[in-house]
């Protein structure tokens, strides 16, 4: 099994900052690597795919990053809207495997 | 438009069985894998197995391999998640996606089993 670790697990950011999340998968996962966006009682959306590819829809200031084990999602300018937990996900190799997930919070 | 949408909320008693769906709609659903994930209250996502796009070859997560069987129907293009023999442990929120990359979701579906 594929372990994921995100770090940190709760962030607290200013509205209009940048903040940056990290995820490390224990071996290498081929760049087959997504994020997702869960807000309180909604379903995970997928934000990027493939490492560093924004699903449709997702705006611009979303960007993923990373090769090997190590990734990273930056959202350039919070916007309010953005506040909720997010998850990486490898899907290289059954058992596909996700992260505790880092909860971004409002400073 | 690509949607995936599944069966209300159950309330099930220990030892009863379940069977839930999940109906897609807006693609061809022979084209797609689809899994099924499960968080638990207050907890993070995991995936219990994925099933081929003709529903021929289910593949499950170890932890859940016996527990709960995936199956799809083509001709309705839904695929399930049944149980036999359910524990109060199975309580949770159950989420179908599609592919590996889970470019769509499911609304969810709220599972609460209690005597």
């Amino acid at each position: 099994e594929i372990v994921m670790t995100q770090s940190p697990a709760t962030l607290s950011v200013s509205p209009g900052e940048r903040a940056t999340l990290s995820c490390r998968t224990s071996q290498s996962v081929s760049g087959n690597l997504a994020w997702y966006q869960q807000k309180p009682g909604q379903a995970p959306r997928l934000l990027i795919y493939g490492t560093s590819t924004r699903a449709t829809g997702v705006p611009a200031r979303f960007s993923g990053s990373g090769s090997g084990t190590q990734f990273t999602l930056t959202i350039s300018s919070l916007q309010s809207e953005d506040f909720a937990v997010y998850y990486c996900q490898q899907y290289n190799k059954w058992m596909y495997t996700f992260g505790q997930g880092t909860k971004l919070e409002i400073k | 438009e690509v949607q995936l949408v599944q069966s209300g909320a159950e309330v099930k008693k220990p030892g009863e069985s379940l069977k839930i769906s999940c109906k897609g709609s807006g693609y061809s659903f022979t084209d797609f894998w689809m899994g099924w994930l499960r968080q638990m209250p207050g907890k993070g996502l995991e995936w219990l197995g994925i099933i081929s796009p003709g529903g021929s070859n289910a593949t499950y997560s170890p932890s859940f391999q016996g527990q709960v069987t995936i199956s799809v129907d083509k001709s309705i293009s839904t695929a399930y998640l049944q149980w036999t023999s359910l524990k109060a442990s199975d309580t949770a929120m159950y989420y179908c996606a599609r592919r590996g990359s889970g470019d769509y979701w499911g609304q969810g579906t709220l599972v609460t089993v209690s005597s």
